[in-house]
């Protein structure tokens, strides 16, 4: 597709409940990242994903969460038992990482899934 | 742990006047900066990125860098109401690691 594509843009859950939010990424980007951004927060990094190499989990915040990626392809961010403090918005963004210089860095980010944990 | 700190603001600036956004970092052996700029309820956009020492400039857009103080600038000339909006300062490390620390954020209001 032309851009990084969320789904969906907005989930209401309640507490306890499991969440599953998808992300795809722009073709050809071998890099994926999740990031939380909660109101008036910046930007948490959650996992990375880099072609067929193990994911970095070091933002994970807890067991709770967790993410997979087939290859190059969708990703998608499980949040288990969810709890109110996990309402955010969580953005997903992909990096060429071929290029020239910065370029191949610059992160593309979709528009988000805006979760709501009632 | 990585920091990297900009000031919340909101910072306030009169139509065609020039906004100063600032960021610093903690990590020395950062080496690639990036600013992007996020409207509200929108997902973040790159406006410029650098790496060298000093300025480089795109349209109305000055980016400014200074290693040894361990600061990186934004400048916008002659700003526009919908200049108006958060903008982001991220930092990546250096030994070709991908993940960037992201700063909280200034936001702006830019008034006519």
């Amino acid at each position: 597709g032309a851009g990084v594509s969320q789904s969906p843009s907005n989930k209401v859950t309640e507490k306890g409940k499991d969440v599953e939010l998808r992300c795809d990424p722009i073709s050809g980007h071998t890099a994926l990242y999740w990031y939380r951004q909660r109101l008036g927060q910046g930007l948490e990094f959650l996992i990375y994903f880099q072609g067929n190499s193990a994911p970095d989990k070091s933002g994970l915040p807890s067991d709770r969460f967790s993410a997979e990626r087939t290859g190059e392809s969708v990703s998608t961010l499980t949040i288990q038992r969810t709890q109110q403090e996990d309402s955010a918005v969580y953005l997903c963004a992909s990096i060429p990482t071929t290029g020239t210089g910065l370029a191949k860095n610059i992160q593309y980010f979709g528009a988000g899934t805006r979760l709501s944990v009632l | 742990q990585k920091e990297v700190e900009q000031n919340s603001g909101p910072l306030s600036v009169p139509e065609g006047a020039i906004a100063s956004l600032n960021c610093t970092y903690s990590d020395r052996g950062s080496q690639s900066f990036f600013w992007y700029r996020q409207y509200s309820g929108k997902s973040p956009e790159l406006i410029m990125f650098i790496y060298s020492n000093g300025d480089k400039e795109d349209g109305r857009f000055t980016a400014q860098l200074n290693k040894a103080s361990q600061y990186v600038s934004l400048l916008i000339r002659d700003s526009q109401p919908s200049d108006s909006a958060t903008y982001l300062c991220a930092v990546e490390a250096s030994g070709g690691s991908y993940i960037p620390t992201f700063g909280r954020g200034t936001s702006l209001i830019v008034h006519p």
